[in-house]
């Protein structure tokens, strides 16, 4: 199985809003809604953003929402601030207790 | 609050073997599934295994099955990867991760495992 297509960069000014993609097939992203979102700082473990699609876990920033159409899922930042410069991936569960990550896209925040 | 700290990762030879180990505390552990990831540098994290809270039922990606064992002692809410004929793509930082279907909540802070001559 290949890992979810994301875009390997993404950037914008402070401010700025911006939206990743993560796209799959029918038998993940879009047969899933247990779609999850993780930021990942450099030498850091990754952190849970978003959960099942569009849900953000407690202390999560409002900036932060996720939503899915088809067989892409996306994760849009609004409002980028300087600390939201890190990298960031999707996962889908696809059944069969199989999880699926995506191969990451940097955010660079201008 | 929550903590998952691995340990027991390094430097091995080729097809030689590793237990890795993930202390937790900050939750009911015996109540939780458990997953194992690694994440090679500069590519995203891997799901490696899954065990259930009892402990009695494990999963394992192609990748590792027949090779990694997955286990944990809820009595000291421990988690391992026991790690056998290690290879050179076996390379990574390996996580402890707290997780269900529908997502992976808290990761501990990784552990590094070098597979080379």
């Amino acid at each position: 199985q290949s890992a979810l297509t994301q875009p390997p960069s993404a950037s914008g000014s402070p401010g700025q809003s911006v939206t990743i993609s993560c796209t799959g097939t029918s038998s993940d992203v879009g047969g899933s809604n247990y779609v999850s979102w993780y930021q990942q700082h450099p030498g850091k473990a990754p952190k849970l953003i978003i959960s099942e699609v569009n849900k953000r876990p407690s202390g999560v920033p409002d900036r932060f929402s996720g939503s899915k159409s088809g067989n892409t899922a996306y994760l849009t930042v609004s409002g980028l601030q300087a600390e939201d410069e890190a990298d960031y991936y999707c996962c889908s569960y696809t059944g069969t207790y199989i999880w699926m990550f995506g191969g990451g896209t940097k955010l660079t925040v201008l | 609050e929550v903590q998952l700290v691995e340990s027991g990762g390094g430097l091995v030879q080729p097809g030689g073997s590793l237990r890795l180990s993930c202390a937790t505390s900050g939750f009911t552990f015996s109540s939780y599934w458990m997953h194992w990831f690694r994440q090679a540098p500069g590519k995203g994290p891997v799901w490696l295994s899954r065990i259930y809270s009892d402990g009695t039922d494990t999963i394992y990606a192609d990748s590792v099955k027949g090779r990694f064992t997955i286990s944990r002692d809820n009595a000291k809410n421990t988690l391992y990867l026991q790690m056998d004929s290690l290879r050179a793509d076996d390379t990574a930082v390996y996580y402890c991760v707290r997780g269900s279907y529908y997502h992976f909540d808290y990761w501990g802070q990784g552990t590094r495992v070098t597979v080379s001559s």
